[in-house]
């Protein structure tokens, strides 16, 4: 089964203390992307990579980091995580296409991963 | 820049009749658009999309779509309304870059639906 698949799906944890959050997808999708959703700001994108080993900044980048190693993995890493992280973070994916192709394709979203920063 | 306009926080409808969800979006060149839902403690499934073509555009359980371009509008529509329609939705844009890189997706909000019986 086609999937988008992320862990934890919930966390709970303090101030300051690193933590990942893993997403791995199963459709060979070159692009991958992180949002968080927050109530009454919609979805905002966090990082995302067009394939292994690129990876560039979205909406709001600050205090995330990713990484790219291998096409179907996509971690997101909190290096020292504050309240204001706390949110819904949805991974996703799908195909990149050049030229009038490009932009065509659905992106698949994982379940989210619920994270509390207390 | 692109963006996008969901105006409406919260529809209200009853079971049976049709519903609306607006969105209207911005975008420099032809916009990609799409429509996202979200039920409760779910992650976004996929409802439907426009690319180019036919201004209406039909998706998953029974919602349909219409593109208007002079309006840059894109409202989400289902002629008769569900209980289970209650949810989440997301309007999406992408701008249409000929000969470019795929461009990120910018979402709108979101609008509750709720659907009495």
């Amino acid at each position: 089964e086609a999937q988008v698949t992320q862990n934890p799906r919930y966390l709970i944890t303090v101030t300051g203390k690193k933590l990942t959050v893993t997403c791995s997808q199963n459709m060979n999708h070159e692009y991958m992307s992180w949002y968080r959703q927050d109530p009454g700001l919609g979805l905002r994108q966090i990082y995302y990579s067009m394939n292994v080993e690129v990876t560039d900044k979205g909406d709001v980048p600050e205090g995330y980091k990713v990484s790219r190693k291998e096409k179907r993995n996509f971690p997101l890493i909190l290096e020292s995580p504050s309240p204001n992280q706390t949110s819904l973070y949805f991974c996703a994916s799908t195909t990149r296409r050049q030229g009038l192709a490009g932009g065509t394709d659905t992106q698949y979203f994982g379940p989210g991963t619920r994270l509390t920063v207390l | 820049a692109q963006s996008v306009a969901q105006p409406e926080d919260q529809v209200n409808v009853a079971e049976g009749n049709p519903l609306t969800v607006k969105c209207t979006y911005s975008v420099s060149g032809n916009p990609y658009l799409f429509w996202y839902v979200q039920y409760p403690n779910r992650g976004l499934q996929f409802l439907l999309k426009y690319i180019t073509g036919d201004n209406l555009v039909k998706g998953s359980y029974g919602f349909e779509a219409e593109f208007n371009k002079s309006q840059t509008s894109f409202h989400l529509k289902k002629p008769s309304a569900l209980v289970s329609d209650s949810a989440l939705y997301f309007c999406a844009v992408r701008e249409n870059n000929y000969g470019g890189s795929q461009g990120n997706l910018i979402f709108g909000k979101g609008t509750k639906l709720s659907v009495k019986p």
